[in-house]
């Protein structure tokens, strides 16, 4: 499978714990991204990497989340001290910078706090 | 900041009926796309357009872009149950951040 993969599928943990989340992109893709879906929303988004750069955080992106690129490789998303309003799905998603810029998303993360 | 608003939220149509969805942003947009999410399911792209007052088909689907760059529409004619799934509309307006709308939740009954 050449496609976006995503890691864990679903974690359930207790209020307070840290989390992480690992995406594997399109193998050729020099842009990844990070969005959060709750139910009835769309995607929010929260960082993206160009190459190993994290270029750009959103407002979302409390200081409890961080992101990494290392090489420029596959991502991970940490969320420290989880807190209930972080269950969501973690959602990752990968492009190769062009004139098409069309995101493919994983199947993502899905996060339930307790 | 950006914001990309579409309406309706929700909609249930009878198989064979169309079904229409709009999408406005509160800014100029260099480019938009539209996706498909399927319940359960992760988005989908369907097609980006660039242009102002581009229009293109996909079979059944026709995608519009306003003639500002601040809106577009997705019309798809007799719908079928394959149909069902929440159509998002995203934007750039210029960063490197897709804003993406609340989608459209569609319905399909046989």
């Amino acid at each position: 499978d050449t496609g976006v993969s995503q890691d864990p599928r679903h974690k359930i943990t207790k209020r307070g714990q840290n989390v992480t989340f690992r995406c594997d992109p399109i193998s050729e893709h020099n842009r990844l991204y990070w969005y959060r879906q709750t139910l009835g929303q769309g995607p929010e988004f929260l960082t993206y990497f160009q190459n190993e750069a994290q270029l750009e955080k959103s407002r979302l992106l409390s200081d409890r989340f961080s992101a990494e690129r290392p090489k420029g490789s596959f991502s991970t998303l940490e969320i420290q001290r989880t807190e209930q309003g972080d269950s969501a799905m973690y959602l990752c998603a990968s492009t190769l910078l062009g004139p098409l810029e069309e995101l493919f998303f994983g199947e993502g993360s899905r996060l339930t706090v307790l | 900041g950006q914001q990309v608003m579409q309406i309706p939220q929700y909609q249930h149509v009878q198989e064979g009926e169309d079904f229409t969805t709009y999408c406005n942003s509160s800014t100029t947009l260099s480019n938009i796309q539209w996706y498909k999410q399927r319940p359960g399911g992760h988005p989908v792209f369907l097609i980006q357009l660039v242009k102002s007052g581009e229009v293109k088909k996909q079979k059944r689907l026709t995608f519009q872009f306003g003639e500002a760059k601040k809106n577009s529409s997705l019309h798809i004619t007799a719908t079928q149950t394959t149909d069902v799934g929440t159509y998002f509309c995203a934007g750039y307006s210029g960063y490197s951040t897709l804003t993406f709308g609340k989608g459209t939740m569609l319905l399909v009954s046989p």
